[in-house]
């Protein structure tokens, strides 16, 4: 089955240390995105890639970094500069930024 | 910027009661427009889309269509079932601003048998 994966389902961390999001996806997809999700509200972009080796900055990337090394993978690193990392966050992913988004399941990270 | 602004919920309905959730939007460009749902604890799931103005999409009795004159993309259902109850989003892809897709807050909803 085609699809994207998120690991773990639940994280939880203490203050100040970093910790990295899994997302893989076999769907062939050239776009990736990853977003947060925080009670009540909508989604907010954190990063976004087109294509291997590329990525932009979406409206809340300080605190978070990532990588495009392979095309079915976009790990997340939610740094200790991250102000309040305690959220949802979901990997996306698209054939192209023209097309609709696929979601993975999410990853609830707490920090304790 | 790029906006969408949702129906503030939640809505609670009974079952067979028919839903509307009215989304607006605000693009630079010619956006497509979509709705995806949102099941407790899961990521979000395309419930359909619209991609030019007049366009109607459509899925599991939902319906919504693209009113360029009005900037809207409402949802609609003509009879929803408890397993309707989610959370609801409409999101805009603007062409104009590759790679960015603008989302509303979510509308939750809750059908009572």
């Amino acid at each position: 089955d085609g699809g994207i994966t998120q690991s773990p389902k639940y994280l939880f961390r203490k203050e100040g240390q970093n910790v990295t999001l899994s997302c893989e996806q076999n769907l062939n997809h050239d776009a990736m995105y990853w977003y947060r999700q925080d009670p009540g509200q909508g989604l907010r972009l954190i990063y976004y890639s087109q294509i291997v080796n590329d990525f932009q900055k979406g409206d809340i990337a300080e605190g978070y970094s990532v990588s495009r090394e392979k095309k079915e993978s976009f790990p997340l690193t939610v740094t200790s500069a991250q102000k309040n990392p305690t959220a949802f966050y979901l990997c996306a992913s698209s054939i192209g930024f023209e097309n609709e988004q696929f979601f993975g399941p999410g990853t609830r990270l707490t920090v304790l | 910027g790029d906006s969408v602004t949702q129906m503030e919920g939640p809505v609670t309905l009974s079952e067979e009661a028919f839903l509307t959730i009215n989304c607006t939007y605000t693009a630079t460009g010619y956006p497509s427009l979509f709705w995806y749902v949102q099941y407790p604890g899961e990521g979000l799931q395309l419930l359909l889309k619209a991609t030019k103005a007049d366009d109607k999409g459509s899925n599991k009795g939902f319906e919504a269509t693209y009113r360029k004159e009005t900037t809207s993309f409402h949802l609609e259902k003509g009879s929803v079932q408890v397993s309707d109850s989610a959370v609801y989003f409409c999101a805009l892809m603007d062409n104009t601003n590759a790679g960015k897709s603008t989302f509303g807050d979510g509308t939750t909803l809750t059908v009572k048998p």
